[in-house]
């Protein structure tokens, strides 16, 4: 099983509202991503869990909190956002090794609208 | 610090003839190298990767791509292109499990 899922698929919520985006894979990698991407660029990393502790924020606004409950799932909860914050977010996950790099495999995304 | 350049934002081309994106990379030692497609609202599909067993490099679909360090490039072709083709296409460089993605370069195929 390669596979990452995310749910929900689409996501429309209003700036006052509490929400949580869900990654899942079964595929026993040990690092997963959280990247926003807007339209017509490349995807902007957000946060790194690497064996179920965050290791890297790319100074994030807190309105935006991540979660890894356990080394399959990854959440995103999400609490006062503004319009601006709109866009796909996509989820990855790939093996950790020493030195060099794995491939990350990529959900297919939520995308999320904040009116 | 490793980054990689898309040299076109943009390439048009008629279905069944020859694909060529082109992507330029700075590193200062041996990189990994990947190229990911992805077609409009889905994710990011891995096409193939360099990890220095290979200077050429098959992946999906027919693509392929060259590791030409004197050249420090990594462009990606394909004989022949497909309708399915049509997409956005990344370049990126990967430094120790931090992907560093090219800007894209959106291919358009034309019946």
């Amino acid at each position: 099983d390669t596979e990452v899922t995310q749910t929900p698929k689409h996501l429309v919520m209003g700036m006052t509202n509490k929400k949580s985006l869900k990654c899942e894979q079964h595929m026993g990698h040990r690092a997963m991503y959280w990247y926003k991407q807007k339209a017509k660029k490349p995807p902007e990393l957000m946060f790194v869990y690497s064996y179920e502790k965050l290791s890297i924020n790319e100074s994030v606004p807190s309105r935006f909190s991540p979660e890894c409950p356990n080394s399959s799932l990854l959440n995103l909860h999400l609490h006062a956002l503004q319009p601006e914050d709109s866009a796909l977010y996509l989820c990855a996950s790939s093996p950790l090794q020493a030195s060099g790099s794995y491939e990350q495999y990529f959900g297919p995304g939520t995308r999320l609208t904040v009116t | 610090a490793q980054s990689v350049t898309q040299l076109d934002s943009h390439v048009s081309v008629s279905e069944g003839t020859p694909v060529l994106l082109r992507c330029n990379y700075s590193s200062s030692y041996s990189p990994s190298l990947f190229w990911y497609v992805q077609h409009p609202n889905k994710g990011l599909q891995l096409l193939l990767k360099y990890t220095s067993a290979a200077t050429l490099v098959k992946g999906i679909n027919g693509f392929e791509a060259e590791f030409k360090k004197s050249e420090t490039s990594f462009h990606l072709t394909k004989p022949s292109a497909h309708m399915s083709d049509a997409a956005e296409y990344f370049c990126v460089v990967s430094p120790n499990n931090d992907m560093r993605f090219g800007a894209g370069t959106r291919l358009t195929v034309k019946p």
